[in-house]
């Protein structure tokens, strides 16, 4: 069964940096597109970041867009968000997820919490 | 980015059917087959249920359902199960202006 275990989660201050990291296992991880959904407490899903396979192409929503960084490390079998500048609202759980061939989330992990302190 | 409207709750009992409403515009739902659904249980990863408007993954039961009509999308669930209890989130990709997915805002089903 798919495998994604996040970590680096914690408590930074506004305008602080973090780096979250999602490790995959149980697939041929170099082969799939790989987003990262979150979800501020109370509130519903948002997605935030995907990249390609290759990594040769990265897209984001206007809400991270220039504060937040996509990568990925085939080799280790591991994705990252780089946040840089973050803002109260960008407090929530953190989601790194797997897309098949489709245009859809399948596999999901069970997240990382990032609290950002004013 | 587009938004995509759910109600906020929905509620049935044991053995009764719900459905699931997510509605956009004429420029997301409507025109694309890229709409697919998600259960969410507190304390759970989210998991996928349906996909490309009424795709079924293998192993997610066949009391879920999905369909599309113009610019609104809809989740069934038949037969209800205490389990089937947790937040339901739609999403839909779009590639205007850029590649982007957007969820709607989520719907509580309650199992009476």
């Amino acid at each position: 069964q798919v495998q994604l275990v996040e970590s680096g989660g914690g408590v930074v201050q506004s305008g602080g940096s973090l780096r979250l990291s999602c490790a995959a296992s149980k697939f041929s991880f170099s082969l799939y597109g790989m987003h990262w959904v979150r979800q501020a407490p109370g509130r519903g899903l948002e997605w935030v970041a995907f990249i390609h396979y290759d990594e040769h192409n990265r897209y984001y929503a206007d809400s991270v867009k220039g504060r937040f960084t996509i990568s990925r490390d085939n080799p280790k079998n591991t994705l990252y968000l780089d946040m840089n500048d973050l803002r109260p609202d960008d407090a929530a759980v953190y989601y790194c997820v797997r897309k098949p061939g489709g245009n859809f989330f399948d596999f999901w992990g069970q997240g990382a919490l990032v609290t950002v302190s004013s | 980015q587009s938004a995509l409207t759910q109600p906020a709750s929905v509620s049935g009992s044991p053995g009764q059917s719900v459905t699931i409403s997510c509605t956009g515009t004429s420029g997301d739902v409507a025109g694309y087959q890229f709409v697919s659904w998600y259960q969410h249980r507190p304390g759970q990863a989210p998991k996928l249920v349906i996909y490309d408007v009424f795709y079924r993954p293998s192993g997610v039961s066949d009391r879920f359902s999905g369909s599309k009509s113009g610019t609104t999308a809809s989740l069934a669930i038949s037969g209800l199960q205490a389990e089937d209890e947790g937040d339901y989130y739609c999403a839909l990709y779009t590639s205007i202006p850029t590649p982007n997915w957007v969820f709607g805002g989520g719907t509580r089903l309650t199992v009476l």
